[in-house]
């Protein structure tokens, strides 16, 4: 069993629709959990930094902890065409990270 | 967050050679890493660079395939040696530690190094 789990996709939404990116996990010792963006050919672009459970908001994107179910997610509002990348959760009990396969989401105008 | 630029963007290489890829900050910075991203999958850790110091390598990398230099805190290179088509990859820097204002394991990624080994 992988220590993060992460669907790979691909998703593809209609652009204006809320969508909802998920991984699970199965180390109870992560504390720091992430969301990177990664557009074709770029390299992993930091979305979001979370300590512990619970929400963080930054605009239109949302990030939830819930360590209790080891399950961490990412909502994204009103998406927007632009927003079509691969979406990698990563997590942490120190300095290194463990990436999730990545979401491959497409936004269709 | 700090600026980090990858050289070369990309190569393609004949099996048995060696290439090595440098990774430049723009700013001082407390931890380097290198990764590797296969097709398909993870970002996989090949290495935490070390400054002053020899590199921390991860479960299934070596320091004879994979060297590594971190001579001050805004460089590191890595060589890919005696390559093999196995070895076709992206690979990435990244950097922790950019700023007293950020989390200590905050990571910012550079562009990576797309390689393809023929």
């Amino acid at each position: 069993q992988k220590e993060v789990e992460q669907d790979p996709g691909p998703l593809s939404v209609p652009e204006g629709a809320i969508v909802s990116l998920n991984c699970t996990y199965s180390n109870s010792a992560f504390q720091y959990f992430m969301w990177y963006r990664q557009y074709s050919r770029k390299g992993p672009e930091l979305l979001m930094y979370t300590y512990s459970s619970g929400n963080k908001e930054d605009g239109r994107f949302t990030a939830q902890v819930d360590k209790s179910s080891k399950y961490i997610s990412l909502f994204i509002r009103d998406s927007q065409p632009s927003d079509s990348a691969t979406y990698l959760c990563a997590m942490s009990a120190g300095e290194k990270l463990t990436f999730g396969t990545g979401t491959r989401l497409t936004i269709i105008p | 967050s700090a600026v980090i630029s990858q050289k070369p963007s990309r190569d393609i290489c004949q099996r048995g050679t060696s290439l090595t890829i440098q990774c430049q900050v723009d700013s001082q910075v407390t931890m380097m890493f290198w990764y590797r991203q296969q097709p398909g999958q993870s970002l996989t850790l090949i290495a935490t660079a070390n400054q002053g110091s020899e590199a921390t390598y991860e479960s299934g990398f070596v320091i004879d395939k994979f060297p590594i230099s971190r001579p001050n805190l805004t460089f590191s290179t890595l060589t890919v040696s005696n390559m093999s088509p196995e070895d076709s990859s992206i690979y990435l820097c990244s950097v922790s530690g950019t700023s007293p204002s950020l989390a200590y394991n905050e990571q910012f990624f550079g562009p990576g190094t797309r390689l393809t080994v023929l």
